[in-house]
C-alpha cells in the first residue's frame, strides 16, 4: 500500500520569502510523485512530477521539489512566494504515472503581504 | 481548450433525489477516475473505468454509480445523497499506454445537497 504524509496543514510565509511544503512518501515499489495546487472551488493542477528521472524536478510558477529516497521524502520549495501562490497544495504518490493516485491530506499556504 | 470538462460546476439536489454528474474528455485516455474531496480533505478515489472495466474501491458506498458509455463520457450517479455526501466531485482522465505521463483533472463539481 502506498502512502503521503504532509506535514503542516496550514503554511504561512510572507511574501518573498521561501517557501517550503513537506511531503514524505511510503510505497513498497518505485514511486511516481506528483504536487497539485487547488484553488478554491477549482478542479487540481499538475505543479510537477517525478518518474524516475532527474531528482531534482522544476515545476510551473518557479516550484520545484527533489526526490530524496533514502528520506522517502518529496519536499516543494520555491525560493520567493508571491500572493498568487496562497492556495491549497496536495503531494501525491502513484505506481505509475497515470495510475490513480493517493493523496497526502494538503497544505495550505497564506501569504503575508 | 479545456480538455476534461465537468458539467455542471455546481449542483444542488434535495435530500435523497437521485443526481447525475458528467465528465467528458478530449483526450482520448483510456483510463477515467471520479474522485470525491470533501471539505478541507485530500481527494479520495471512489472508482475509475479503464476502457469499459469498471473498478470500484472496496470502501464507496453502494449508493455511488457510475457509467461510460463511450470513451469521451462518464457519468457519476448518486442514487440517493445524503447530507454526507455533499463535496467536491474531480473526475480525472489518464493514459496507461503511456510512460511518464499524468492523470489530467477537470475542475469539479461541487454538490449541495439540502
Amino acid at each position: 500500500a502506498q502512502s503521503v504524509t504532509q506535514l503542516g496543514s496550514h503554511v504561512s510565509v510572507s511574501e518573498g520569502a521561501l517557501v517550503l511544503l513537506r511531503c514524505n512518501y511510503s510505497s513498497s515499489v518505485p514511486p511516481y510523485l506528483f504536487w497539485y495546487v487547488q484553488y478554491p472551488n477549482q478542479g487540481l493542477q499538475l505543479l510537477l512530477k517525478y518518474t524516475s528521472a532527474a531528482t531534482l524536478v522544476k515545476g510551473i510558477n518557479g516550484f520545484e521539489a527533489e526526490f530524496k529516497k533514502s528520506e522517502t521524502s518529496f519536499h516543494l520549495t520555491k525560493p520567493s512566494a508571491h500572493m498568487s501562490d496562497a492556495a491549497e497544495y496536495f503531494c501525491a504518490v502513484s505506481n505509475f504515472g497515470n495510475e490513480k493516485l493517493t493523496f497526502g491530506t494538503g497544505t495550505r499556504l497564506t501569504i503575508i503581504p | 481548450d479545456a480538455m476534461v470538462i465537468q458539467n455542471p460546476r455546481y449542483q444542488v439536489t434535495q435530500f435523497g433525489k437521485p443526481v447525475t454528474l458528467s465528465c467528458s474528455q478530449t483526450l482520448n485516455h483510456n483510463v477515467m477516475y471520479w474522485y470525491q474531496q470533501k471539505s478541507s480533505q485530500a481527494p479520495k478515489l471512489l472508482f475509475h473505468y479503464y476502457d469499459k472495466d469498471f473498478n470500484n474501491e472496496a470502501d464507496t458506498p453502494d449508493n455511488f454509480q457510475s457509467r461510460r458509455p463511450n470513451t469521451s463520457f462518464c457519468f457519476l450517479d448518486i442514487r440517493s445523497p445524503g447530507l454526507g455526501d455533499a463535496a467536491m466531485y474531480l473526475c480525472a482522465t489518464g493514459d496507461l499506454g503511456l510512460v511518464d505521463t499524468e492523470a489530467f483533472f477537470g475542475q469539479g463539481t461541487r454538490l449541495t445537497v439540502v
